[in-house]
Parts: structure tokens; C-alpha cells; sequence
């Protein structure tokens, strides 16, 4: 069966500083993923979705960037965090243009 | 925008009741699918209802699409304290990458 992991499940960051947030997932190849954020109380906001290694979708102008190294894996990082990339942050993964399976999500507060 | 927006904002009722949370969008779609968050956690699929479907049952779930009046209901028939989450419902277009754009949901509230 397929499984997503992420990585750190919570985080304290200063802002200024770097960050990286791993999400990989088994039992399937060639995903589309997906990187969405939620700030407090908010709905869901895509942020990137990839299509196939290499291949990086941005939908909204940020502070962010996304790498996909590999099959089943996708990283969020940035250069140095802002007091607004706190929020929630959830990767997801599909193989068909449905179903979206998601992962348990990081926490991440810049302070 | 293909978003979907969800009311009302928040519910709360008692176990035992029904649930009912609406959708409503402004694009023609291909899908539409239903969301559960339990808080903190990430967000698990519950029901998909193509464009070309009225009615879908799934458990206690009850989703119905109107595509003519671009809106969807989502059901929950005899509440439990464990319905207790956010639902999201997330219309889908083929042509744009299957993205799912998400509103703001409905927080569920289901006191025993």
C-alpha cells in the first residue's frame, strides 16, 4: 500500500534562517505532488505541484521554492524564512487526476 | 475561480443529528471531492462526485452536485462526536494539472 511521509512534524525556526521540509512517498511511481500551506483557522493554499522529477509548478510568488530530486521525493525550502511562512504544511500525492492522498503535515513556526 | 467556498463557516450540533455543509463554485468542473481535517492533521479524501453524477452515498455520506446551479451539499446523517473536524470540498478541472483549490471550510462541531 502506498504511504506519504513528512518531515519534521513540528519546527521553530528564527526568521532570517534557512529551511528544508522533506516529504516522500512509497508503494507507488511516478506520483504528481503536491506542497499546500494552511495558516491558522485558513483554507488550503497550493503552493507548488510537480508533475515528474524536475518538472516544478509554482502557483503563487513567494519566499519558497521546491525541488523534486527524485521519483517519490519533494522538498520545500527557502533562503531565509519570514515571520509569514509560519503555518502548516502539507504534501500530497496523486496518480490519477482525482484522488488526492495527503500526509500528516509540518508544523512550522518563524519567530 | 475554481475554488470552491464552503457554508456556513462553522456548525455545531448534537450527536445524532444531521450535518449538512454546501459548496459552491463558479467554473465548470470535472469533479468534485470532499475533505475531512481533523485538526492538526492532514486532510483525508472522503467522497468524489464526477460532473455527469447527481448523487453519491458513502457510509454515513450523502453528496449531491447541481452543476446547473454550480453548487454540491455534503450529508452527514447521525452524527457523532468523531464527525467532529473541518470539511473542505475542493472542485477539480482536468485541463488545469489536477490541482485541487480549496476554500476555507466548514468547522464541524458535534457535541455528545
Amino acid at each position: 500500500s502506498q504511504t506519504i511521509h513528512q518531515w519534521p512534524a513540528t519546527l521553530v525556526q528564527p526568521v532570517g534562517s534557512p529551511l528544508s521540509l522533506e516529504c516522500t512517498v512509497e508503494g507507488t511511481s511516478n506520483p504528481n505532488l503536491y506542497w499546500y500551506r494552511q495558516a491558522a483557522g485558513r483554507g488550503l493554499q497550493l503552493l507548488f505541484y510537480s508533475v515528474g522529477i524536475g518538472q516544478i509548478s509554482s502557483e503563487v510568488p513567494q519566499n519558497l521554492s521546491a525541488s523534486r530530486p527524485q521519483d517519490r521525493q519533494f522538498i520545500l525550502s527557502s533562503k531565509k524564512l519570514l515571520l509569514s511562512d509560519s503555518g502548516f504544511y502539507l504534501c500530497a500525492w496523486s496518480v490519477t487526476r482525482d484522488t488526492q492522498y495527503f500526509g500528516p503535515g509540518t508544523r512550522l513556526t518563524v519567530l | 475561480s475554481q475554488q470552491g467556498e464552503e457554508d456556513p463557516q462553522a456548525l455545531s450540533i448534537q450527536e445524532g443529528e444531521n450535518a449538512t455543509m454546501n459548496c459552491s463554485y463558479k467554473t465548470s468542473i470535472n469533479n468534485l471531492q470532499w475533505y475531512r481535517q481533523n485538526s492538526g492533521r492532514g486532510l483525508v479524501h472522503l467522497i468524489l462526485i464526477r460532473s455527469n453524477e447527481r448523487e453519491k452515498h458513502s457510509g454515513r455520506l450523502r453528496v449531491t452536485l447541481d452543476t446547473s446551479k454550480k453548487s454540491s451539499s455534503l450529508l452527514i446523517t447521525a452524527s457523532r462526536a468523531a464527525d467532529t473536524a473541518s470539511y473542505f470540498c475542493a472542485p477539480m478541472i482536468y485541463n488545469q494539472g489536477g490541482k485541487l483549490i480549496f476554500g476555507q471550510g466548514t468547522e464541524l462541531s458535534v457535541k455528545p
